[in-house]
Parts: structure tokens; sequence; C-alpha cells
């Protein structure tokens, strides 16, 4: 079983509109979360990071996290075609200075114009 | 700054023969990591290390799989008898020192055994 599960396996937007992704870990000593991007035929790129309940923004990108349950979710607003791609979640325990990153099977996100 | 490096971008290998990975980090980074790709079971780790020196394998199928880091500038990986499973594209990543770092990943190799 996957310790990161991630939610839904794909999802399609049409251009403008929001799309949202969701993320949970099943293993409680992980303390930071992120989400990488990967376009098709690229290597993954780190997009956000957060260990801190609550939001972070940046730009159109909105990730919240909820350290009690695990769950972090990641919002992506005025969604562009660019962003069709395949997102990402990891988690790593930091306190424990545990470099590894432990990736979900991610949710491709398609954008249509 | 070029990003990881990795080499050969494609491999072929014949059922039971041997397949090494190269791999240059990020000049500076300290850590190294090593990912395994794949449809079905997504990005897996492999192994990775810390100043050249290895500190989780956990990831690795032990009897073919072997990761080193002989110095600060590449890390190789080598598959022994290598079969139709091991088929995937492999990744390395490295990170400039603390936990909290993000990964950069190189373009990986797309391993194909027939």
């Amino acid at each position: 079983q996957q310790k990161v599960q991630q939610s839904p396996e794909s999802l399609i937007v049409p251009e403008g509109g929001m799309a949202s992704l969701n993320c949970t870990s099943s293993d409680r000593n992980v303390d930071y979360f992120w989400w990488y991007r990967q376009h098709s035929g690229k290597s993954p790129k780190m997009l956000m990071s957060i260990f801190s309940n609550g939001e972070k923004e940046e730009g159109r990108f909105t990730v919240h996290l909820n350290k009690a349950s695990l769950h972090t979710s990641l919002h992506i607003r005025d969604s562009q075609p660019s962003d069709s791609a395949l997102y990402l979640c990891a988690a790593n325990n930091i306190t424990g200075n545990t470099g590894k990153l432990i990736f979900g099977l991610g949710t491709t996100l398609q954008v249509q114009p | 700054n070029a990003g990881v490096i990795q080499t050969p971008r494609h491999k072929v290998t014949g059922k039971g023969q041997e397949a090494t990975l190269w791999c240059e980090p990020i000049s500076g980074h300290s850590a190294v990591f090593w990912y395994r790709q794949t449809i079905v079971q997504g990005l897996e780790f492999l192994t990775y290390f810390r100043n050249q020196a290895p500190i989780d394998d956990s990831g690795m199928p032990k009897e073919r799989f072997s990761a080193q880091m002989p110095n600060q500038s590449h890390s190789t990986l080598k598959i022994q008898s290598t079969q139709p499973q091991d088929s995937a594209v492999y990744l390395c990543a490295s990170s400039f020192r603390q936990s909290n770092e993000r990964l950069f990943f190189g373009h990986g190799t797309k391993l194909s055994v027939l």
C-alpha cells in the first residue's frame, strides 16, 4: 500500500478553472510535504513545500496542510493549458533529518482550452 | 549550472546483461538520490547518499542492484542480470544539504530490458 496516497488519479478542468488535488500520508512520522510537477517527457520539478498548519500561496498556486490528519491539498486557480502535467505529492521527516522523499502515484491534470 | 546530469539517456539491454547508470549531481550538493519511475509503481525511492556515504538503501532490490558514490561528483547505479521488470526510467536527484531542501532531478535514464 502506498504510504502517500493522492486523489483523484486524473482531473480535467477547463482553462481558467480551479483544479484541486489531494494528498494524505499514512506515515505519522512525516512532517514536511512537497508538491512536484512533471510535464510529459520531463523530470519532476518542485512547485511548493509546506510544513506548518494552514496555507501558503504563491501566485496561482495555494497549498493547504492539516498536520493532525496528515492531509495536504494543492489548488490551482485560473488553470492554464501549460499546467497540464502529472502532479506528485511527497513527504519526509525533517525532524528526524530523513532526506528521502516518498512520493504518491500522482494526479494527472489536463486543462482543456 | 548544467543541473543534474545522467548518462546514458537511453539504454537497451538483453535479459541477463548488466547495466550501469551514471549520475553527476549539481556541484556543491551533498545529497544524491536514486529513484525509479514506472507507470504502475510511480516514483519509487531506491537509495541515497549524503556526503558520499550511503544513508538509506531500503528501496533497493538487494540481489541485483548496487549503488556507489566514489567521489562527490558522480554516483553509479549498477543492475546485474537485468530482467524485463527492471525496465523503467531511473532518475537521479541531488539536494544542497539539509532534509528540507528541494530535490533537483536529472532527465533520467530510460532502461529497456528485452
